[in-house]
C-alpha cells in the first residue's frame, strides 16, 4: 500500500519559535496533501490542503499566516508554525492522495503525525 | 455539529465481549470509510464500504453500509486488548467529513 511519513515524531520547542513539519509520500506522487489537527481524545480537525505548486487553501478559523503550508513537489508537503504558543501544541497528521494508477483517488493514506509540545 | 455523528463516544469491555459502533448520518455517502488509530499513530485505513446494504468482513470485523448509505456500523467479536483504539468513520472522498471518533477500550 501507499505510505506516507512525517518528519519528525516529536518536537519540543520553545514559545515563540517556528516548527517546520515534513510530509512525505514515499512511493506515490501526491497531487493533494491534507493537514490536520488532533487535540487529546478528539478526531481529526481538517486545517488545510494543498496541491503541488499552488497556494493551499485554509478552512475557516485557520490562520495562513501562522501555519505556513508550501507543497513545492509531489511527494513532499511541509508545514511550518511559525511563532508557536502553547496552544499550539496538538497532535498534526497529514494525508495524501494519489494519481498513480492502482491507488484509489479518494482514498487518503495517513501519515503517522508529529507530536507538537510548546513550552 | 458533525456531519457524521459516531456513538458511543467512548465504549470500556473485557477481553472476549462484542461491540458495536454506529456511524451515523443525514446525508446520503457514496462510500464510507472505517479507520482505526492508535495513541501516537496517524489513522489507518480498515475498510471501505460503497454498496447500500454491503457487508464487510475482515477477521473478527464486520462492517455494515445501511441500505439508503446514509449510516454504517462496526462490529467486533470477541474483542481483544489488541482492538483498543480510536475508530472513526469518513466519508471517502470528502475531506472533512470524519466522524467524532469512537474510543474503544479492551481490557485484559
Amino acid at each position: 500500500g501507499a505510505v506516507v511519513s512525517q518528519h519528525p515524531s516529536r518536537v519540543i520547542c520553545k514559545s515563540g519559535t517556528s516548527v517546520k513539519i515534513e510530509c512525505r509520500s514515499l512511493d506515490f506522487q501526491a497531487t493533494t496533501m491534507f493537514w490536520y489537527r488532533q487535540f487529546p481524545k478528539q478526531s481529526l480537525m481538517l486545517m488545510a490542503t494543498s496541491n503541488e505548486g499552488s497556494k493551499a487553501t485554509y478552512e475557516q478559523g485557520v490562520e495562513k499566516d501562522k501555519f505556513l503550508i508550501n507543497h513545492a513537489s509531489l511527494t513532499l508537503s511541509t508545514l511550518t508554525v511559525t511563532s508557536a504558543h502553547p496552544e499550539d501544541s496538538s497532535f498534526y497528521i497529514c494525508s495524501a492522495i494519489g494519481g498513480t494508477p492502482g491507488l484509489h483517488t479518494d482514498t487518503q493514506y495517513f501519515g503517522p503525525g508529529t507530536r507538537l509540545t510548546v513550552l | 455539529t458533525q456531519l457524521l455523528e459516531q456513538s458511543p463516544q467512548f465504549l470500556s469491555i473485557q477481553e472476549g465481549e462484542n461491540l458495536t459502533v454506529y456511524c451515523n448520518s443525514s446525508s446520503v455517502f457514496s462510500s464510507l470509510q472505517w479507520y482505526r488509530q492508535e495513541p501516537g499513530e496517524g489513522p489507518v485505513l480498515l475498510v471501505t464500504v460503497v454498496t447500500g446494504g454491503e457487508v464487510k468482513k475482515l477477521k473478527r470485523l464486520t462492517f455494515q453500509f445501511g441500505d439508503a448509505r446514509k449510516d454504517s456500523s462496526l462490529h467486533i467479536t470477541a474483542a481483544q486488548p489488541g482492538d483498543t483504539g480510536l475508530y472513526l468513520c469518513k466519508a471517502a472522498g470528502n475531506k472533512l467529513t470524519f466522524g467524532g471518533g469512537t474510543r474503544v477500550l479492551v481490557k485484559p
